[in-house]
């Protein structure tokens, strides 16, 4: 158990629908990064906060967002979802300026 | 620009054999190097990581990974594989403070 909580582990919606996947960090972990995960293009980054702010956004459609509350919880907002969103969404946080990162589990999301 | 390179994408070994993932990287500067495995339908776990001083590190479950600095590599081995290492590996890497970057994994199959 890598103490990353992530909610909900699967997902079903439809094309131009909109969700939220939720991240609750390790105890005392500041920064949250989320990562999508597709057999195509692999582990993308898509975006960091720490503490609250955005530190730096990878490969993140407009049509995501995401935000850092003040608990250090974190939520990705997908909308206007596309057949090709489908994939394994992680998060995972960290402490330490070291890069090691612990992941959750991800949360599967399936657009039809 | 930043990449990391698993040249294999799929491995076949056989129980009690030995295994060798190749991980080559390309940074400006000398990243933290770290191995993940991701069992199916689980998170990342890390297996180790390097930053700095020995050039070869020790990790969970008898994985080694040796940092070669003048082949930019950071090959991941284990001496005798057992059929729970079934699994896909990932080479990542990274700068301080920063979200890491992925190569496109590994699968490995363990034979009887």
């Amino acid at each position: 158990d890598s103490g990353v909580t992530q909610t909900p582990k699967h997902l079903i919606t439809a094309t131009g629908q909109r969700v939220t996947l939720r991240c609750s960090p390790r105890s005392g972990d500041l920064s949250v990064y989320w990562y999508q995960q597709s057999l195509d293009q692999g582990l993308q980054f898509l975006i960091h906060y720490y503490n609250g702010e955005e530190r730096a956004k990878g490969n993140i459609l407009e049509r995501f967002s995401a935000q850092q509350f003040p608990d250090l919880h974190s939520e990705l907002n997908l909308s206007s979802l596309e057949l090709g969103d489908s994939a394994l969404y992680f998060c995972a946080s960290s402490r330490e300026n070291t890069g090691e990162l612990f992941f959750g589990e991800g949360s599967r999301l399936t657009v039809l | 620009a930043q990449s990391v390179t698993q040249p294999d994408i799929h491995i076949t070994v056989s129980e009690g054999a030995s295994l060798e993932l190749r991980c080559n990287y390309s940074y400006g500067a000398t990243p933290y190097l770290f191995w993940y495995v991701q069992s199916p339908g689980q998170g990342l776990q890390l297996l180790l990581k390097y930053f700095s001083g020995d050039t070869l590190v020790q990790g969970i479950k008898g994985f080694e990974a040796e940092f070669k600095r003048s082949q930019s590599s950071f090959n991941l081995r284990k001496p005798s594989l057992h059929w729970s290492d079934a699994a896909e590996y990932f080479c990542a890497v990274g700068l301080s403070g920063y979200a890491l970057n992925f190569g496109k994994g590994t699968s490995l199959l363990v034979t009887p």
